[in-house]
């Protein structure tokens, strides 16, 4: 089993579209969660840290299930530059540590 | 975030040639990581490296085939060894930066390795 797994996708979507992504992980003790989103020969970026508590950032909200091992990306009113790669990324017993998934592509078509 | 840079930004090798990767943070940093990506997957780690102490490979990465140097807070090299093609790669340099609850990680745009 993959420490981190996510659906590849693709997704395609039409501008406006709300789409989530789901993520699993197998290690309980992993600590920090991550949303980066990578764009085609691009480096991985940043876009959200996952809380317990959930947290939201504009049009993108993140949700986090300890007791399922759980993590999600919801994107609302889907944009045409929202098309890229979102890896789902948590860390390894508690340590720095980054296992990444294989990433779930995003197509936004107008 | 910090701004990270890498030299060099793609290279073309020949098998058996070596590589060194540069990676410079316009910011003093603990913790340096060299990271994998080969083509159509994910990241993978190959090495934390910490100025002033001997980098901490990854299981399946050893010292002699990816040296990795950090003579200071804000630059550190990944070499590329006795290369083959297998090692062909986009290779990344990422920093950590203390971010609200958790530690996060910024990626530097990344070496694309290819070698013939």
């Amino acid at each position: 089993r993959k420490e981190v797994e996510q659906d590849p996708g693709p997704f395609n979507v039409p501008e406006g579209a709300t789409v989530a992504f789901n993520c699993t992980y197998s290690n309980s003790a992993s600590q920090s969660f991550f949303w980066y989103r990578q764009d085609c020969r691009k480096e991985p970026k940043l876009l959200m840290s996952v809380y317990s508590s959930g947290n939201e950032d504009g049009r993108f909200t993140a949700q986090l299930n300890r007791a399922s091992q759980y993590i999600s990306l919801l994107i609302r009113d889907s944009k045409l530059s929202d098309s890229a790669t979102y890896l789902c990324v948590v860390n390894a017993d508690s340590s720095y540590k980054l296992i990444f998934g294989s990433g779930t592509r995003l197509l936004v078509r107008p | 975030s910090a701004v990270i840079s890498q030299k060099p930004s793609r290279d073309i090798c020949q098998r058996g040639t070596s590589l060194t990767i540069q990676c410079q943070v316009d910011s003093q940093v603990t913790m340096m990581f060299w990271y994998r990506q080969q083509p159509g997957q994910s990241l993978t780690l190959i090495a934390t490296a910490n100025q002033g102490s001997e980098a901490t490979y990854e299981s399946g990465f050893v010292i002699d085939k990816f040296p990795i140097s950090r003579p200071n807070l804000t630059f550190s090299t990944l070499t590329v060894s006795n290369m083959s093609p297998e090692d062909s790669s986009i290779y990344l340099c990422s920093v950590e930066r203390t971010g609200g609850l958790y530690n996060e990680q910024f990626f530097g745009p990344g070496t694309r390795l290819t070698v013939l």
